[in-house]
């Protein structure tokens, strides 16, 4: 049974540009969230994703955006990229039965530049 | 609003020794702690968790925690660590109901040296 998988492991990008990661959940879950993880700082809570909408927001800027599949897979995406966009973002699942406890992927490292 | 204080951001601590990572929270209704642990350029990998019930929390790995509420901690503590013990731990509450967001602290790099 794979795990929580993301996409691309790694991106480089530049101030202004744009950027998609992808996450696929684990089988049999439904919601996905999305954290990012500045170097040396705990994750911070992004939004949360249930039936294709957004449930729940953290504090984040409209420039990240996100979107949920009928498959249950998630993307995540940052408008107008910042050199403090430059993070580790992971991508959290939840099964059915257990929404307190969520299954982590590992992760997609952006660099902006 | 709830929040989690993780005060050490680095244990270093001999192979075979115990240890015991501290962590406090704060918050005005009950909630869900958890312990997930980072290994380098990984995820995070969920150690243990509390939701109700005993407050002596058993985990992989060999690794426990105690919840207690009068003092608003969570500590994590192990009996004897291994080399391969060294890694990021992340300390994290949920407030539960609707939700299952995490807050998650700073983390404690634990360092265990041969």
């Amino acid at each position: 049974d794979a795990g929580v998988t993301q996409s691309p492991t790694h991106l480089i990008k530049t101030r202004g540009q744009q950027v998609t990661l992808r996450c696929s959940p684990k089988s049999g879950h439904d919601t996905v969230s999305w954290y990012q993880q500045a170097l040396g700082q705990g994750p911070q809570f992004i939004f949360q994703y249930y039936e294709e909408e957004e449930r729940q927001r953290g504090n984040f800027p409209d420039r990240f955006s996100g979107h949920q599949f009928p498959n249950y897979s998630s993307e995540l995406n940052v408008n107008a990229l910042l050199l403090g966009d430059s993070a580790l973002y992971l991508c959290a699942s939840s099964p059915v039965s257990s929404y307190n406890e969520q299954f982590f992927g590992p992760g997609t490292r952006l660099t902006v530049l | 609003a709830q929040s989690v204080t993780q005060l050490d951001s680095q244990v270093p601590v001999f192979e075979e020794a115990p240890v015991e990572l501290r962590c406090n929270y704060s918050s005005s209704v009950s909630v869900y702690l958890f312990w997930y642990v980072q290994y380098p350029n990984q995820g995070l990998q969920l150690l243990l968790k509390y939701l109700s019930g005993s407050t002596l929390v058993k985990g992989i790995n060999g690794f426990e925690a105690e919840f207690n509420k009068s003092q608003t901690s969570f500590h994590l503590r192990k009996p004897s660590v291994h080399i391969s013990d060294t890694a990021e731990y992340f300390c994290a509450v949920t407030p539960g109901g609707a939700t299952n967001k995490l807050i998650f602290g700073t983390g404690t790099l634990l360092a265990v040296q041969p």
